[in-house]
């Protein structure tokens, strides 16, 4: 299993330009989350979800849209870049087993700045 | 809604001497606990967790840490750390009873420094 895959690494965006991160998970789990982490704040949760067709706000979801049309993918879009975007983010995926106990597991990261 | 506390950001210590990192978390309702280790410019590895059981938790690279109930901690610690050890350990709670969001609620992190 290649895990919990995202892509770019890296990204330069100007302010207003749009993108999309990719995350992409390869072992079947149900649930999918993005994070992103500012210096001495930890992560935040960005958006989840947790099944095929269906999503939902985290913490700080304003400025990123997702969309759940596979399980394997959930893509992050950023539809109007700003400075405030300047971040690494971070993609995650668990399944709940017959206990109700999950274990997330995290994607390498997606390093942005916003110019 | 939960919060975690970190209360150190930076420790350094000593290569081979003995090492807790600390952390409080807010709530009294049942949870899960994790401990994750970054690397620099790497993600997030787990290092270990706890979900139900002996309160005491064994990882990988020889970490431990302890459940305690009544102080809401989650302390970890490592006997003797190594020079590989330097990184930054996140500690994280999820909410037993949230089998919707389902999210992780992390502490603001705590950077081991090991020196020679």
């Amino acid at each position: 299993n290649a895990g919990v895959t995202q892509t770019p690494k890296f990204q330069v965006l100007k302010t207003g330009q749009s993108m999309t991160l990719q995350c992409a998970q390869d072992m079947n789990h149900e649930y999918m989350s993005w994070y992103r982490q500012d210096p001495g704040m930890g992560l935040r949760l960005i958006h989840y979800s947790v099944g095929a067709g269906i999503t939902d706000q985290g913490e700080v979801p304003n400025g990123y849209n997702v969309s759940r049309s596979t399980t394997e993918d959930f893509p992050l879009r950023l539809l109007s870049a700003a400075p405030s975007q300047t971040s690494v983010y971070f993609c995650a995926s668990s399944y709940m087993d017959s206990l109700n106990q999950e274990t997330q597991y995290f994607g390498p990261g997606t390093r942005l700045l916003v110019l | 809604a939960q919060s975690v506390t970190q209360l150190d950001s930076q420790v350094p210590v000593f290569e081979e001497a003995p090492v807790e990192l600390r952390c409080n978390y807010s709530s009294s309702v049942s949870v899960y606990l994790f401990w994750y280790v970054q690397y620099p410019n790497q993600g997030l590895q787990l290092l270990l967790k706890y979900l139900s059981g002996s309160t005491l938790v064994k990882g990988i690279n020889g970490f431990e840490a302890e459940f305690n109930k009544s102080q809401t901690s989650f302390h970890l610690r490592k006997p003797s750390v190594h020079i590989s050890d330097t990184a930054e350990y996140f500690c994280a709670v999820s909410d037993q009873e949230d089998t919707g969001r389902r999210a992780l609620t992390f502490g603001s992190g705590t950077r081991l420094q090991v020196q020679p």
